[in-house]
């Protein structure tokens, strides 16, 4: 089945350094979407990525979407302690009938703790 | 977005018994998943709730464990039935095709429900 790979598992940085995390899918995707959980919290959606190179950018949160849709990043500028949180890729594929109501496979998710 | 809430938040249940949690959004939604997160571990899903029919579950997921029902657009229940620690978890149910919405993929999560099984 498709699986969706994540790195790393653990990032601790000083507040005002810069946050990357990586997500690689072991088939092709119709979407890549982000998801951010605070502690306690639920995930709650970022963004979408749809076409083969897609760049999104978010203020300081810079998304890219790999040209062979197999792969995804995620830049976070200048950290600050309210990026405090897990986020999750989560890739889907287009169901037979081509409708874009896929069904998401999450990846393990990158734990981001900022020291002030 | 849709705003969707989840009964109950907690639970602590003893071995072999059965929890009902509820599920209820604001809107109607096209589509309405299941999902099971170990604290601090990824999100894994178990089902989707199919209105009108039986859900379509994930592999190593089973009806008779986990009983889905979807009666209309907004609600749904997820049954953890003859329950061991092992099922000790936190289920979410997350939502996706709001209206109103151009794009329809994203999905939309419930508070989640902690579930403590002794």
């Amino acid at each position: 089945g498709q699986q969706v790979m994540q790195i790393p598992q653990y990032q601790h940085v000083q507040e005002g350094e810069d946050f990357t995390t990586y997500c690689n899918s072991s088939t092709t995707l119709s979407n890549i979407q982000w998801y951010k959980q605070r502690p306690g919290g639920h995930p709650v959606f970022l963004i979408q990525l749809v076409k083969s190179g897609e760049v999104k950018k978010q203020k300081r949160l810079t998304f890219q979407f790999g040209e062979a849709k197999k792969n995804s990043s995620l830049h976070i500028t200048a950290t600050q302690t309210t990026d405090v949180g897990t986020y999750f890729c989560a890739g889907s594929r287009s169901n037979a009938g081509g409708t874009s109501y896929g069904k998401l496979t999450f990846g393990q998710g990158t734990i981001l703790t900022v020291h002030p | 977005s849709a705003v969707i809430s989840q009964k109950p938040s907690r639970d602590i249940c003893q071995r072999g018994t059965s929890l009902t949690i509820q599920c209820q959004v604001d809107s109607q939604v096209t589509m309405m998943f299941w999902y099971r997160q170990q604290p601090g571990q990824s999100l894994t899903l178990i089902a989707t709730a199919n209105q009108g029919s039986e859900a379509t579950y994930e592999s190593g997921f089973v009806i008779d464990k986990f009983p889905i029902s979807r009666p209309n657009l907004t609600f749904s229940t997820l049954t953890v039935s003859n329950m061991s620690p092992e099922d000790s978890s936190i289920y979410l149910c997350s939502v996706a095709g709001t209206s109103g919405r151009g794009s329809y993929n994203e999905q939309f999560f419930g508070p989640g429900t902690r579930l403590t099984v002794l």
